[in-house]
């Protein structure tokens, strides 16, 4: 089966940190681009961030610039989100998605057209003192 | 910075009736995508359309996505009442450079 499983939330006070995981099963996990997409309670989608295949490229949005990092390890078929200085709007499900990668020849580079194809169930983080 | 409006905010429909639903960036990029994606309450969103026409695995073709350049369509051709819920577009770089979501458009039984 393939699927995506978050662990890692909880209640966290405000200026703390705390790291989400991210575990795969049941496909290539060291070919796919990973993200963290989270959503606040009653509002929408807010993408978080994004890693290469191989973790050599990484982008946040620029609300958790500087504040997150995100890694992953590939014999482990893990990703992770780093999350420090926690504010009170980081509260959220946070969703870890995939998104396939295909090589382009003209360009001579992977490309990522598939979108986020498979998503977790989500893991809830409470920001509160 | 791009950003992606929805509209309407909320749509109400009866089962059968055909749903449009508009996606519009504040800009057109080039080497970019749109994709949409459905939720339902307490669940994760899925994918049900990626660079803007192409179908998701297992998704009906009653489904179907459109446009270019700035604006963009999801159609539901004939509602089913498990379609009711809610729908996003993601605009996304082919080089994982920038992601961003539309506010969403619910989709309600009338």
């Amino acid at each position: 089966q393939v699927y995506l499983v978050e662990s890692g939330g909880g209640v966290v006070q405000p200026g703390r940190s705390l790291t989400l995981s991210c575990s795969a099963s049941g496909f290539t996990f060291s070919a796919s681009a990973m993200h963290w997409v989270r959503q606040a309670p009653g509002k929408g989608l807010e993408w978080v961030a994004v890693i290469s295949y191989d973790g050599n490229n990484k982008y946040f949005a620029d609300s958790v610039k500087g504040r997150f990092t995100i890694s992953r390890d590939n014999p482990q078929n893990t990703l992770h989100l780093h999350m420090n200085r926690l504010r009170s709007e980081d509260a959220a499900i946070y969703y870890c998605a995939r998104s396939q990668r295909r090589y382009d020849i003209l360009s001579v580079s992977y490309e990522y057209p598939y979108g986020l194809d498979l998503w977790g169930h989500g893991t809830t983080v409470t920001v509160s003192s | 910075e791009i950003v992606l409006t929805q509209s309407p905010g909320t749509l109400s429909l009866s089962p059968g009736e055909r749903a449009t639903l508009s996606c519009r960036a504040s800009q057109s990029v080039s080497s970019s995508y749109l994709a949409w994606y459905q939720q339902k309450p307490g669940q994760a969103p899925r994918l049900l359309i990626f660079a803007t026409s192409s179908r998701a695995t297992g998704i009906p073709d009653r489904f179907s996505g459109s446009g270019s350049g700035t604006d963009f369509t999801l159609t539901i051709s004939r509602l089913q009442p498990e379609d009711f819920a809610v729908y996003y577009c993601q605009q996304y770089g082919n080089s994982l450079t920038w992601n961003t979501f539309g506010q969403g458009t619910k989709l309600e039984i009338k």
